[in-house]
């Protein structure tokens, strides 16, 4: 089964913090993506990567940055944490492009 | 560019009844076609998928979908809904036009009651 995990389910940070949210996978999947959950909107994705160091941007990549050095790690960044940053952040990979993507479990982020 | 809806935000149904989940899409190519479920406090678990091929689609825990080229739709179906099977359900597409992104409807939460 492919696993994917979160460093964190729950965390609270105050504004203009900086945030690291991460990601692995153990299925040497190519793609890796980032997701914000909010109600009413679905899923809206922020940022995706093919490749080790390579990322594309998403529909929502302000107030973001990602990281990927690793094929199996990729990391999600808010250099300056804000209000409207509070949501629940999901991770995914998925191994060519038709294929399904797998989900971690979520982190759901707080900033005050 | 591509898009999906979920027209309903909730759908009822009594356990042992026939459910729906509908989806309607709207891409420029071929679409890829996907369903997810995501139970309380949980990340999404694949349904199933609409790649090509026979319209009718069997996935997990006996959902099924059916693409309908002309009506642009892909709901998600079951014969006998269960109380466990309450739960908040995505669908998504992916225009073979397009590169690796994954548009998500807005979410469909099904309750089943007993």
């Amino acid at each position: 089964d492919v696993k994917v995990t979160q460093s964190s389910r729950y965390l609270v940070k105050r504004t203009g913090e900086k945030v690291f949210l991460e990601c692995v996978q153990d299925m040497d999947h190519e793609n890796m993506f980032w997701y914000r959950q909010d109600p009413g909107l679905g899923l809206r994705l922020i940022y995706f990567s093919y490749d080790v160091k390579m990322k594309e941007k998403g529909d929502i990549p302000e107030g973001y940055s990602v990281s990927r050095e690793k094929k199996e790690r990729f990391s999600l960044i808010l250099e300056s944490a804000s209000t409207n940053q509070t949501s629940m952040y999901l991770c995914a990979s998925s191994l060519y492009r038709v294929h399904e993507q797998y989900f971690g479990p979520g982190t759901r982020l707080t900033v005050t | 560019a591509q898009s999906v809806a979920q027209p309903e935000d909730q759908v009822n149904v009594a356990e042992g009844n026939p459910l729906t989940v509908k989806c309607t899409y709207s891409v420029s190519g071929n679409p890829y076609l996907f369903w997810y479920v995501q139970y309380p406090n949980r990340g999404l678990q694949f349904l199933l998928k609409y790649i090509t091929g026979d319209n009718l689609v069997k996935g997990s825990y006996g959902f099924e979908a059916e693409f309908n080229k002309s009506q642009t739709s892909f709901h998600l179906k079951k014969p006998s809904a269960l109380v466990s099977d309450s739960a908040l359900y995505f669908c998504a597409v992916r225009d073979s036009n397009a590169g690796n992104m994954l548009t998500f409807g807005g979410g469909t939460r099904l309750m089943v009651k007993p």
